[in-house]
């Protein structure tokens, strides 16, 4: 079946615009995070949700970054006023649940670039 | 705070030789790790995780509680072992910073 996917595969923006990211995940998957991916720092987590569950925003940088997931499934990660540091690839996964041998299934990423 | 921390950011090997990434962790309860593997043009993916013990594509990862460690290891590299590769902890799946292997011919 289809994997994680999202769009668009690619952004250029100004800064100062806001943008918005979109991840489809697996189909049933209850799981869903974002990471970020920068030059030389790895992965960096962002939110997490599972189910009908208040989301785990613990690992947005600032109050400028947002995600929803509407109806337990496509969900969509929200940049405003964005900044030149905002450039990174994002990236999107999903896993079937939260259990202890889960494996979480990434997306091929949005590269986003704030000039 | 919990912490995954891989030393190198680039190895080099040849083809044949055998390869370690080094991959420490900082986390106060049972560790779940996780191996993820990044090749050329493709999507991140779990190699292997600790918890199943397994030998993918001829990799295998002990845990080591005393050092905290969670070192990946292959007796014989070969080219297309080639990629970033990531040591992640279930929690939030937090991420090393990553090594890129690079086996040469």
């Amino acid at each position: 079946g289809a994997g994680v996917s999202q769009s668009p595969s690619n952004k250029v923006t100004e800064k100062g615009k806001d943008v918005e990211l979109r991840c489809d995940p697996i189909s049933g998957h209850t799981a869903l995070y974002w990471y970020r991916q920068s030059l030389g720092q790895g992965l960096e987590f962002l939110i997490y949700f599972q189910g009908n569950s208040a989301p785990d925003k613990s690992g947005l940088p600032s109050d400028r970054f947002s995600a929803e997931r509407t109806g337990g499934s496509v969900s969509t990660l929200t940049i405003q006023r964005t900044q030149q540091e905002d450039s990174a690839v994002y990236l999107c996964a999903s896993s079937a649940d939260r259990g202890v041998n889960n494996e979480q299934f990434f997306g091929p990423g949005t590269r986003l670039t704030v000039l | 705070a919990q912490r995954v921390t891989q030393p190198e950011k680039l190895l080099s090997v040849f083809k044949g030789a055998p390869v370690e990434l080094k991959c420490n962790y900082s986390y106060s309860g049972s560790p779940e790790l996780f191996w993820y593997v990044q090749y050329s043009r493709q999507r991140l993916q779990l190699l292997l995780r600790h918890i199943s013990r397994e030998s993918i594509k001829g990799f295998t990862a002990d845990l080591n509680k005393g050092e905290t460690s969670f070192h990946l290891k292959k007796p014989f590299a070969q080219e297309e072992d080639s990629a970033m590769y990531y040591c992640a902890h279930r929690g939030q799946l937090t991420f090393g910073s990553g090594t890129q292997l690079t086996v040469l011919p």
